[in-house]
């Protein structure tokens, strides 16, 4: 079975402009949550969707933003980047109690 | 903030048991407790999860005392592939469903030769 897949894997970007990032869950997971990790502040939720529906969501900016389609594939955007963005973006899958994660997507930003 | 707290860092010889402790003092009485690792630069690796008994699986065992207020993780013969940084974590989710998982810093276990 397929695991969870992110697009694209590296990403360079510069300050102001915007990004998409992908996310492909696993087969019937129906549960996608997001994460970033950075050095300093380690690993951070972002939010979750569940059904096309965000259900959870944790503590950053408007400019981070996702949606969640009807087969479940997920994509996170950001706005107007700033350096301090540059981080790995993880997904992950879940359908019951764990949750499978992605590769994630390296994000630099200059 | 994260609700558990563990050592930053830990050694272990390769072919002896690792045990990696956590403390969950304020966890509740719905709450589960979860181990991840991640290996660098990969993402996280679902370990073993229990609630209040202990629990065991091909990677590991998990032991959480009678209070669940503090539990440790067993992989009883690690390796060098099980150097990677460790997470504990108390599960807030919805019928166990999805839900986020809030990290903290882990242990970073290193095993060696």
């Amino acid at each position: 079975k397929a695991g969870v897949t992110q697009t694209p894997r590296y990403l360079i970007k510069t300050r102001g402009q915007q990004v998409t990032l992908s996310c492909s869950p696993i087969s019937g997971h129906r549960s996608v949550s997001w994460y970033q990790q950075t050095p300093g502040q380690g690993l951070q939720f972002l939010f979750e969707y569940f059904s096309e529906t965000q259900r959870n969501k944790g503590n950053f900016p408007g400019r981070f933003s996702g949606r969640q389609f009807s087969n479940s594939r997920s994509e996170m955007n950001v706005s107007t980047l700033e350096l301090g963005d540059s981080a790995l973006y993880l997904c992950a899958s879940s359908k019951d109690s764990e949750q499978f994660f992605g590769p994630g997507t390296r994000l630099t930003v200059l | 903030d994260a609700k558990t707290t563990q050592p930053p860092s830990m050694d272990c010889a390769e072919g002896r048991a690792a045990n990696l402790p956590c403390n969950h003092s304020t966890i509740s009485g719905n709450e589960y407790v979860y181990w991840y690792r991640q290996i660098h630069s990969q993402g996280p690796q679902y370990i073993i999860h229990g609630l209040k008994n202990n629990e065991t699986n091909e990677m590991a065992s998990l032991i959480i005392t009678e209070d669940r207020k503090s539990s440790t993780l067993i992989l009883p013969h690690a390796t060098l592939r099980d150097t990677a940084v460790y997470y504990c974590i108390v599960r807030v989710g919805v019928n166990n469903q999805g839900g986020k998982l809030i990290f903290g810093q882990g242990t970073e276990l290193s095993v060696k030769p």
